[in-house]
C-alpha cells in the first residue's frame, strides 16, 4: 500500500526558517517526481515545484523561485520544502504529492501540513 | 503561468448530470493529453479522480467521466450524489517551465 506522509502541523514567527517534510512508502520512489502545492486559506491549488527523486531535477513554478527551497533524500524517500525567512503571507496548508516516471498525474497526496506563520 | 478556468460554483439535484468546464491554452490543455481532474473535499487532500483526460483511477466511481475538445476540458458527473458535494480542480501538464498548472477550482452543490 502506498502512504505518503507529511510532517505535522508548524507555528512559527515572521523572519525564522522551516523545513517540512514528504515521505512515501510503498511506492517506486526513486523512479518517481514529487510536486508541492499551496493552499492558502479558503483558495485553490498553486504549484510550487516539482522534483525528480533519482537526480533532484527541480522545476520551481516562477512565482515561487527564490522564495522555497525543494530538496530531497532518495535515501530515506523524503522530499522537503524550506523556507529561509518565512513571511504572514506564507500561512497556508501545503500538500505534497507524487507521479511516476512517464506519467504526467498526480496519484497519490500527503495528508497537508498546515504553516501558520504569525508574530 | 495563468490558472486554467473554471465556473465558480455548479449545482445539481441528486441523480442529475452536471459538467464542469477547465479551459486553458495552447500551452497546456489544448496541447497536451495530460488533463486530470482532482476531488477535494472540506478540510482533505486532494484525490485525483481522472487522469490523461479520460482515464479514472481504480476504485473511482464510474459515474466520474472526463474529455477533452481543443483547449476545453470537461469532467462529467453523472447521477449525482450528497456525497459530491466538494471542490473539482483540473490539471493540466504545461510547457511552460515545463511543470503543471491548475484549474481556479469549482464548487459543487447537491441541492
Amino acid at each position: 500500500e502506498v502512504q505518503v506522509v507529511q510532517s505535522g502541523a508548524e507555528v512559527k514567527k515572521p523572519g525564522e526558517s522551516l523545513k517540512i517534510s514528504c515521505q512515501s512508502s510503498g511506492y517506486s520512489f526513486s523512479t518517481s517526481w514529487i510536486g508541492w502545492v499551496r493552499q492558502l486559506p479558503g483558495q485553490g491549488l498553486e504549484w510550487m515545484g516539482i522534483i525528480h527523486l533519482r537526480d533532484s531535477l527541480t522545476y520551481y513554478r516562477p512565482s515561487f523561485q527564490g522564495q522555497v527551497t525543494i530538496s530531497a533524500d532518495r535515501s530515506i524517500s523524503t522530499a522537503y520544502l524550506h523556507w529561509d525567512s518565512l513571511q504572514a503571507s506564507d500561512t497556508a496548508i501545503y500538500f505534497c504529492a507524487t507521479a511516476m516516471d512517464g506519467n504526467f498525474y498526480w496519484d497519490y497526496w500527503g495528508q497537508g501540513t498546515l504553516l501558520t506563520v504569525s508574530s | 503561468q495563468s490558472a486554467l478556468t473554471q465556473p465558480a460554483s455548479v449545482s445539481g439535484s441528486p441523480g442529475q448530470s452536471i459538467t464542469i468546464f477547465c479551459t486553458g491554452t495552447n500551452s497546456d490543455v489544448g496541447r497536451y493529453d495530460f488533463v486530470s481532474w482532482l476531488q477535494q473535499h472540506p478540510g482533505k487532500a486532494p484525490k485525483l479522480i481522472i487522469y490523461d483526460v479520460t482515464y479514472r483511477p481504480s476504485g473511482v466511481s464510474h459515474r466520474f467521466s472526463g474529455s477533452k475538445s481543443g483547449n476545453t476540458a470537461s469532467l462529467i458527473i453523472s447521477g449525482l450524489q450528497a456525497e459530491d458535494e466538494a471542490d473539482y480542480y483540473c490539471c493540466s501538464y504545461t510547457r511552460s517551465g515545463p511543470t503543471y498548472v491548475f484549474g481556479t477550482g469549482t464548487t459543487v452543490t447537491v441541492l
